[in-house]
C-alpha cells in the first residue's frame, strides 16, 4: 500500500525560510509524480506543481512559478516544498498527492502539512 | 488557467440522487477524458472517488458515478447518505504546465 507522510505542522514568521517535506513508502518502481497542492482557510484546493521522480521533471502553476520550489530526492523517496521568504498569506494546508506516470489521477493523499505564517 | 466552474453548494434529502457539474473549456475537460473527482471532508484529506471521467476506484461506493460531455463534466450521487456530505472538487488534465487544474468546489448538504 502507498503512502505518503507529511512533515509536522510549523509556525514561522513573516521573511523566514522553510522546507516541509512528503515522504512516499510503498511504491516498488520510480516512475510517479508527487504534486503539491495549496488549501488556504475555507478556500478550495490549488496546484501548485507537480514533480516527476524519476528524473525531477518539475512544472508548476504560473501563480507559484518563482514563489516556491519543489525538489526530490529518489535515495529517500521523499519530495520537497521549499520558500525562500515567507509571507502572511501563505498560511494554509499544503497537501501532497501522487499519480503513477502515464495516470490522470492523484491518489493517495498525505495528510497535509498546517504553516502557518505570523509575526 | 481559471479554476474549473463549479456550483458552490447542492443539497439533497437522504435517499435522493444529486448531480455536480464541472464546467472547463477545450483545453481542459473537454478535450481529454481525464477528469477526476475528489471528496473531502472538514479537517481531512482529499480522497479520489472518480477517475478518468466515468471509473470508480476499488473501495468506492458504486453510488458514484461520473460522465461527461462537452466541456463539462459530472458527478453524481444516488442514495444520498448523511456521510456523503463533504466538499467535491473536480480535477482535470490540461496540456499547460502545471498539467492540473481543480475546479472551484462544490458543498454537498444532506437535508
Amino acid at each position: 500500500e502507498v503512502q505518503l507522510v507529511q512533515s509536522g505542522a510549523e509556525v514561522k514568521q513573516p521573511g523566514e525560510s522553510l522546507k516541509i517535506s512528503c515522504q512516499v513508502s510503498g511504491h516498488s518502481f520510480s516512475d510517479y509524480w508527487i504534486g503539491w497542492v495549496r488549501q488556504m482557510p475555507g478556500k478550495g484546493l490549488e496546484w501548485m506543481g507537480i514533480i516527476h521522480f524519476r528524473d525531477s521533471d518539475t512544472r508548476y502553476s504560473p501563480s507559484f512559478q518563482g514563489q516556491v520550489t519543489i525538489s526530490a530526492d529518489k535515495s529517500i523517496t521523499t519530495a520537497y516544498l521549499h520558500w525562500r521568504s515567507l509571507k502572511a498569506s501563505d498560511s494554509a494546508i499544503y497537501y501532497c498527492t501522487c499519480a503513477v506516470h502515464g495516470t490522470t489521477w492523484f491518489d493517495p493523499w498525505g495528510r497535509g502539512t498546517l504553516v502557518t505564517v505570523s509575526s | 488557467q481559471s479554476a474549473l466552474t463549479q456550483s458552490a453548494s447542492v443539497s439533497g434529502s437522504p435517499g435522493q440522487s444529486i448531480t455536480i457539474s464541472c464546467t472547463g473549456t477545450s483545453s481542459d475537460v473537454g478535450g481529454f477524458n481525464y477528469v477526476s473527482w475528489y471528496q473531502q471532508h472538514p479537517g481531512k484529506a482529499p480522497k479520489l472517488m472518480i477517475y478518468d471521467v466515468t471509473k470508480r476506484p476499488s473501495g468506492v461506493s458504486n453510488r458514484f458515478s461520473g460522465s461527461k460531455s462537452g466541456n463539462t463534466a459530472s458527478l453524481t450521487i444516488s442514495g444520498l447518505q448523511a456521510e456523503d456530505e463533504a466538499d467535491y472538487y473536480c480535477n482535470s488534465y490540461m496540456t499547460s504546465s502545471p498539467n492540473y487544474v481543480f475546479g472551484t468546489g462544490t458543498k454537498v448538504t444532506v437535508l
